[in-house]
C-alpha cells in the first residue's frame, strides 16, 4: 500500500515568488492534514479537510496560503507570495476515521521549503 | 501555543543504553502519541496512550503518562543506531487537530 507521498521534497524559491505544494493522501483516507514546522520548533496544525471540505482552517497563519482538495483526492497548498519567515517543513497527513481523538495519523516526507 | 513540551532538547547516549525523554502539556487530554521523525523522513506513529491509563509497552518502547502532573515519558531500551531520530509528543486539540512539542533530538552513538 503506497503511503502519503508528498511533492517536491524541497523548495528554494525567492521572497514574494509563488510555491505550490501537493499531498497526495493514502487511498481511502477521508481525512487530510496539513502542518508545518518552523526551525527548531514545534509543529502547528495548519488545516483540516475532510473530503473536499475544509473541517478547520484555524492554523492557516494568513491569507497568502491557499489550501485546496478538489474531488477529495490530492490537495493543495498554495503560498502565494512567499515570505521569509514561510520557510520550514511542511508535513501532510491523512487518516481513515473522523471525529476521533484517537485516529492514527499517517504521515508524508514533508516538502522541505526555503524563502530566500 | 504551544502545548507539548519535550524535554531535553537534544540526547546523546552510547548504543545498548537507555534513553529517556519527556513531555509536559498544559491542558486536559484524552490522549496523547508520540511520534518518530528520522532526518528527512515522514513522521511516525510510534504509540498511543489513553488518558485513563498509566502504562503502555510496544517492544522496546515503554510510556507512562502522568495526568495529574500533566507529562509523559518515553524510554527506548537497548538503544540502536535506528533509533537515531527525532520524538514528538502531541496530545489532541479542538476539533481534532495535534498540538506538538518542539520535539527530542536522540543522537545513539556507534
Amino acid at each position: 500500500e503506497a503511503g502519503v507521498t508528498q511533492f517536491p521534497s524541497h523548495s528554494v524559491i525567492e521572497k514574494g515568488q509563488t510555491v505550490t505544494l501537493r499531498c497526495d493522501p493514502i487511498s481511502g483516507h477521508d481525512n487530510l492534514y496539513w502542518y508545518r514546522r518552523v526551525m527548531g520548533k514545534e509543529i502547528k496544525f495548519l488545516l483540516h479537510f475532510v473530503k473536499e471540505s475544509k473541517q478547520d482552517e484555524s492554523g492557516m497563519p494568513n491569507n497568502r496560503f491557499l489550501a485546496e482538495r478538489t474531488g477529495g483526492t490530492y490537495s493543495t497548498l498554495k503560498v502565494q507570495p512567499a515570505e521569509l519567515e514561510d520557510s520550514g517543513v511542511y508535513f501532510c497527513a491523512s487518516s481513515q476515521m473522523s471525529g476521533r481523538y484517537d485516529e492514527k495519523l499517517f504521515f508524508g516526507s514533508g516538502t522541505q521549503l526555503s524563502v530566500l | 501555543s504551544q502545548q507539548g513540551e519535550e524535554d531535553p532538547q537534544a540526547l546523546s547516549i552510547q548504543e545498548g543504553e537507555n534513553a529517556t525523554m519527556n513531555c509536559s502539556y498544559k491542558t486536559s487530554i484524552n490522549n496523547l502519541q508520540w511520534y518518530r521523525q528520522n532526518s528527512g523522513r515522514g513522521l511516525v506513529h510510534l504509540i498511543l496512550i489513553r488518558s485513563n491509563e498509566r502504562e503502555k509497552h510496544s517492544g522496546r518502547l515503554r510510556v507512562t503518562l502522568d495526568t495529574s502532573k500533566k507529562s509523559s515519558s518515553l524510554l527506548i531500551t537497548a538503544s540502536r543506531a535506528a533509533d537515531t531520530a527525532s520524538y514528538f509528543c502531541a496530545t489532541d486539540g479542538s476539533n481534532y487537530q495535534l498540538i506538538w512539542g518542539a520535539g527530542t533530538k536522540l543522537i545513539i552513538k556507534p
